[in-house]
């Protein structure tokens, strides 16, 4: 059974970095076509994609959010790591880490809670 | 970018049967995948590869994808499918997903 878990800040102040951490179990991030994404949720809002890395340690950036974004993993404590810089008001939302199914069609099997970061001084 | 197109609502009668639509250009070539998010609750896949449910997801969900639009299917729908519907496929031309807006399925 794949399991994921958010943790991070839950206020941050204007201009400072924000750092989630996701640590998961079920699965190993270094099998073959494996993934770690980070989605988030505006209060109210849709689904925003913000990051991923794969097994291989290929990541990806929302294009809208790369010069912000670093997404890192350490396989040995089954974690990723997801910061992001120059923190804004609205960048308070819901952070959710999902697996990404090793498929091509890139599904995300398996979420965790959501942690929600609020922006504010 | 590759952008997918969710009406924001629909709403259904119990027993009947909603259907939500994804729309993206040539979206019959790639594979669907559609999560249901009841409030204060984690995004659940509910429909993967355009059709295939996951284990645990009644029959009752079924998908379909073809041309520029996808279609998931909620027959007799139940008060506890009161939820927000998101699309997501994978543009493999910039490698990383890309969710549709989301649907709010109301049921009367």
């Amino acid at each position: 059974q794949i399991t994921l878990k958010e943790s991070g800040p839950t206020l941050v102040k204007p201009t400072q970095t924000l750092t989630l951490t996701c640590t998961f179990s079920g699965f190993s991030l270094s099998t073959s076509g494996v993934g770690v994404g980070w989605i988030r949720q505006p209060p109210g809002k849709a689904l925003e994609w913000l990051a991923l890395i794969y097994w291989d340690d290929v990541k990806r950036y929302s294009p809208s959010l790369k010069s912000r974004l670093t997404i890192t993993k350490d396989t040995s404590k089954n974690q990723v790591v997801l910061t992001m810089t120059n923190i804004d008001p609205v960048d308070t939302a819901t952070y959710y880490c999902a697996h990404r199914h090793y498929s091509y069609g890139g599904r995300f099997d398996s979420w965790g809670q959501g942690t929600l970061v609020t922006v504010s001084s | 970018s590759y952008v997918l197109t969710q009406p924001p609502s629909v709403s259904v009668a119990p027993g009947q049967t909603a259907r939500i639509t994804c729309g993206g250009n040539n979206i019959g070539s790639k594979s669907v995948h559609w999560y249901q998010q009841k409030p204060g609750q984690a995004p659940v896949l509910v429909v993967y590869d355009d059709s295939d449910r996951p284990s645990g997801i009644p029959e009752r969900f079924s998908g379909s994808n073809s041309g520029n639009t996808a279609t998931l299917t909620i027959s007799r729908v139940e008060a506890g499918d009161e939820a927000d519907y998101y699309c997501q496929v994978w543009d493999s031309s910039s490698d990383h997903p890309v969710f549709g807006g989301g649907t709010k399925v109301t049921v009367l």
